[in-house]
């Protein structure tokens, strides 16, 4: 089955600067990857998403690029704000009758004042 | 994702006893979902639900169970079986298995004594 794997566990970066978090997976079939956002406390909810057929994908300050050659896909955000610090998830999925979405184990990310 | 509602939002119970976690959806949604999600572990699937009457088993479905009688609900019960059940449970619901966009329900945390 999919394996998707995020590294690093956790991320720190400044008020102003941009994070990059990226993710791996294992299953070459997999044609669309979600991001989602979990604020403490609070449900997780989708940011952004990208599908297989297009390279890059943005909204305001959120990106994400996908290389399905490596097979692995990013997160990119610019000009980070402090209520940018959530668990961030990445996941995979074939896209398909019977498919699931396999997470990650989440990446979380904290934005210095 | 307003539309998708658990309860309660907290919920002790004594070692040995089973419960039900309560999920219901309001968005005409045909595909449902029950993740358990622990420090660190990120999102694992227990159970889905394709349509009304039919699920499937995920990757950690020892332990628990699920009904789908009605295409709003979808409840989960943790059997006395699940080894270690402390833990936050998350419902959420998509369109279509197919479509995977999903949307979560604001989660029961679950403390068994």
């Amino acid at each position: 089955g999919e394996n998707v794997e995020q590294h690093p566990s956790t991320l720190s970066v400044q008020e102003g600067d941009s994070a990059v978090i990226k993710c791996t997976y294992s299953d070459s079939a997999s044609n669309y990857f979600p991001w989602y956002k979990q604020e403490l406390g609070k449900r997780p909810q989708l940011i952004i998403d990208i599908r297989s057929n297009v390279g890059e994908k943005k909204d305001q300050r959120i990106a994400v690029t996908l290389n399905k050659t490596a097979k692995h896909f990013s997160l990119h955000i610019t000009e980070t704000q402090p209520e940018d610090s959530a668990v961030y998830f990445c996941a995979a999925s074939t896209g398909g009758a019977n498919s699931k979405l396999t997470f990650g184990k989440g990446i979380t990310l904290s934005v210095r004042p | 994702d307003g539309g998708i509602t658990q309860s309660p939002k907290y919920l002790f119970r004594k070692e040995g006893q089973n419960v039900t976690l309560s999920c219901e959806q309001n968005l005409n949604h045909d595909a449902m979902y029950w993740y358990r999600q622990d420090p660190g572990q990120g999102l694992r699937l227990i159970y889905y639900s394709q349509i009304v009457n039919d699920f499937q088993k995920g990757d950690i479905a020892e332990g628990y169970s699920v009904s789908r009688e009605k295409k709003e609900s979808f409840p989960l019960t943790v059997t006395s079986a699940q080894k270690n059940p402390t833990a936050f449970y998350l419902c959420a619901s998509s369109i279509m298995i197919s479509t995977d966009t999903q949307y979560f329900g604001p989660g029961t945390r679950l403390t068994v004594l």
